[in-house]
């Protein structure tokens, strides 16, 4: 059981160069997410998606596009690298039901760490 | 906006000791909270969590405490380890959004 992978996990971009960032959960979550850590910023929501075919903003998306085509799979695209994007992007996931304690627990993936030069 | 805010970024415990993390929540719509650990060059991993209706959950070695009065919580980490060290978050959910506190970064004492 994988749980989330995230590839790649590493990648340098010029700025203005775009890349996509792809999330695969193999546990039937509902929910995904992604965020981005910077240090002693903590982890900040970029977008998020309720299910298939829905995405949603969070705390900090502008310069971000997703996509959520497939259920396992949620894709978070830079279409023109700035230097500000240079962070490590968590994705996550998440059952989405309300009834059990736990069952809303966020697993995350291993991270994909972006340097825009 | 609204924000989950740690009290402090560093923390230094004696090994054997009881180690206490706090977070403190802006919106009080807020109905679920989870501990994560993260350790360097590693994916957050769930510690504990806890619904709004309740004020206390145990775990192993671990006990998380709410204060929904003053938008509170507590992680207690009990015969603290070496183990242990690492950076804790809080986050705070509030319909399907997760918001994470800045962190603390435990370091245990030999």
């Amino acid at each position: 059981n994988a749980g989330v992978t995230q590839t790649p996990k590493f990648r340098v971009l010029k700025t203005g160069q775009s890349m996509t960032l792809l999330c695969a959960q193999d546990m039937n979550h509902e929910y995904m997410y992604w965020y981005r850590q910077d240090p002693g910023m903590g982890l900040r929501l970029i977008h998020y998606s309720v299910g298939e075919g829905t995405t949603a903003k969070g705390e900090v998306p502008d310069g971000y596009n997703v996509s959520r085509l497939k259920k396992q799979n949620f894709l978070l695209g830079l279409e023109s690298a700035a230097p500000s994007q240079t962070s490590v992007y968590f994705c996550a996931s998440s059952t989405g039901r309300t009834i059990l304690s736990g069952a809303n627990v966020l697993t995350f993936g291993a991270g994909s760490r972006l340097t825009v030069l | 906006g609204e924000s989950v805010g740690l009290h402090l970024p560093t923390l230094s415990v004696q090994e054997g000791d009881n180690s206490i993390i706090n977070c403190a929540y802006s919106n009080s719509a807020s109905d679920y909270f989870i501990w994560y650990k993260q350790e360097s060059g590693k994916g957050p991993q769930f510690i504990i969590d806890i619904r709004s209706n309740m004020d206390k959950r145990q775990g192993q070695r671990v006990t998380v405490l709410l204060n929904k009065t003053v938008k509170h919580l507590s992680l207690q980490i009990a015969a603290t380890q070496p183990g242990d060290s690492a950076v804790y978050f809080c986050a705070a959910r509030r319909d399907y959004k997760y918001i994470f506190g800045t962190g603390t970064r435990l370091k245990v004492l030999a």
